[in-house]
């Protein structure tokens, strides 16, 4: 069974900085792209970053180029996102989702980060 | 504002057929397949429909998807208390190099 569980959410102050994760299991993770998705409360779903497979392709979102990083470590199944200079704007529910570019067929349960003074 | 636009709302009763659409705004999504997610309260997104029309493992038949010109609609027939929730269309624009989602639309069963 696939399983995608991702951790690291909270409250930061603006300005700072968080680092979230997402274990793999349930499958072989070293073949698959990931994405990250954000759901701000009450809004929409919005795509945040995408990785392939070997790290050698990447791509963000406008609203979030330049202070975020995604990253993986297939040795360990999991996929990382580094996040900086966050602001209000940024406070979501982030999921991981498999990318098998055609869908991202499987989600994780999501976390939640709250960037508030 | 999108580039995939949802009616915000959609309605129906037990047992009844709903269908929501999903209209594309760019041409950077035009050759690019639909795909379509649920969102129960309180739940993460689940992949209901992928490449326009093909229905995941375990999603039932009541769920189909269709796509023609610069529309594509999710059609939802029998009707259940169940799936009241939120769904998106999303699709991959080839300019912006990312996902791009419909604002979604919430589905209330009467």
């Amino acid at each position: 069974e696939v399983q995608l569980v991702e951790s690291g959410g909270g409250l930061v102050q603006p300005g700072g900085s968080l680092r979230l994760s997402c274990a793999a299991s349930g499958f072989t993770f070293s073949l698959y792209g990931m994405s990250w998705v954000r759901q701000a409360p009450g809004r929409g779903l919005e795509w945040v970053s995408y990785i392939n497979s070997s790290e050698s392709t990447i791509f963000y979102a406008d609203s979030v180029k330049g202070r975020f990083t995604i990253s993986r470590d297939n040795a360990k199944d999991s996929l990382y996102l580094q996040m900086n200079s966050l602001t209000a704007d940024d406070t979501a529910v982030y999921y991981c989702a498999r990318d098998t570019a055609v869908d991202l067929d499987y989600w994780g349960q999501g976390t939640l980060v709250t960037v508030s003074s | 504002q999108s580039v995939l636009t949802q009616p915000p709302s959609a309605s129906g009763t037990p047992g009844r057929r709903v269908t929501i659409s999903c209209s594309r705004t760019s041409s950077n999504i035009e050759n690019n397949a639909v795909n379509w997610f649920q969102q129960l309260p309180r739940t993460a997104p689940k992949l209901l429909i992928y490449n326009d029309n093909q229905r995941p493992s375990g999603v039932p038949d009541r769920f189909s998807g269709s796509k023609s010109g610069t529309s594509a609609s999710l059609a939802i027939s029998g009707l259940q208390p169940e799936d009241e929730g939120d769904y998106y269309c999303a699709a991959w624009d080839d300019s912006l190099n990312g996902w791009v989602f419909g604002g979604g639309t919430r589905l209330t069963v009467l």
